[in-house]
């Protein structure tokens, strides 16, 4: 199986700063990462992934990086908004047709 | 393009009464179908999945049961609700890249 964890549960920060997520998975033979947003209420909504090929990945705002060797991975936000706040998950999978693992969440609060 | 209902919204029932929750996704021939469930600020905790009419895998028991009797739909049910089911179960599907995409939900509160 895959384990997830995700550090921080609750982060809250200034409007216009970035916000970081940082998760690590124990397998190594996970290759799929994506990151979903949950708002109040909502469905989880797929933001951005990332697969074991790429290192580095970039769209709208939003960077994903991943460290296969320390078995790492992590979403930053630049330039937050107050509509960034929301739930972010991480999640893992090590080979297709297999589980996704979610992480536990991160409370992202975008303070004007 | 792929569209994905859940019904009811929600849900309100007593401790000891049935349940039925339903999904249906339309746009996608033999979809991998799946029930996530998701206690109020938790994760989101896989239940079941089915790759095809018939054949549901159980992935966490907790006194639920699924079914696939169509290809396009996914039944979430139970006999007797308990206190700790209370919650939001979310139907999913994978697209041909293995992207996960939720459907809109159901509230589950058990009293």
């Amino acid at each position: 199986g895959e384990q997830v964890e995700q550090l921080p549960s609750i982060l809250r920060v200034q409007e216009g700063s970035s916000a970081s997520i940082n998760c690590t998975y124990e397998n190594s033979a996970s290759n799929y990462f994506p990151w979903y947003k949950q708002e109040p209420g909502e469905n989880p909504k797929l933001i951005i992934d990332i697969r074991s090929n790429m290192e580095r990945k970039q769209t709208q705002g939003l960077i994903v990086l991943l460290d296969k060797k320390a078995k790492r991975f992590s979403l930053h936000i630049t330039d937050t908004q107050p509509g960034d706040s929301a739930m972010y998950f991480c999640a893992a999978r090590a080979k297709a047709g297999a589980k996704l693992t979610f992480g536990g969440g991160t409370r992202l609060t975008v303070r004007p | 393009a792929q569209t994905i209902h859940q019904w009811p919204v929600a849900e309100i029932k007593a401790v000891g009464s049935p349940l039925s929750l339903g999904c249906t996704i339309k746009g996608k021939s033999s979809p991998n179908l799946y029930w996530y469930w998701q206690a109020t600020g938790g994760t989101l905790q896989q239940l079941f999945y089915s790759i095809t009419v018939g054949q549901v895998e159980s992935v966490v028991q907790l006194n639920l049961s699924a079914s696939r009797p169509k290809d396009d739909q996914f039944i979430l049910s139970t006999e007797k609700l308990l206190l700790s089911h209370s919650g939001f179960y979310l139907c999913a599907w994978t697209s041909s890249a293995e992207t996960l995409y939720f459907g809109s939900g159901t509230r589950l509160t058990v009293l």
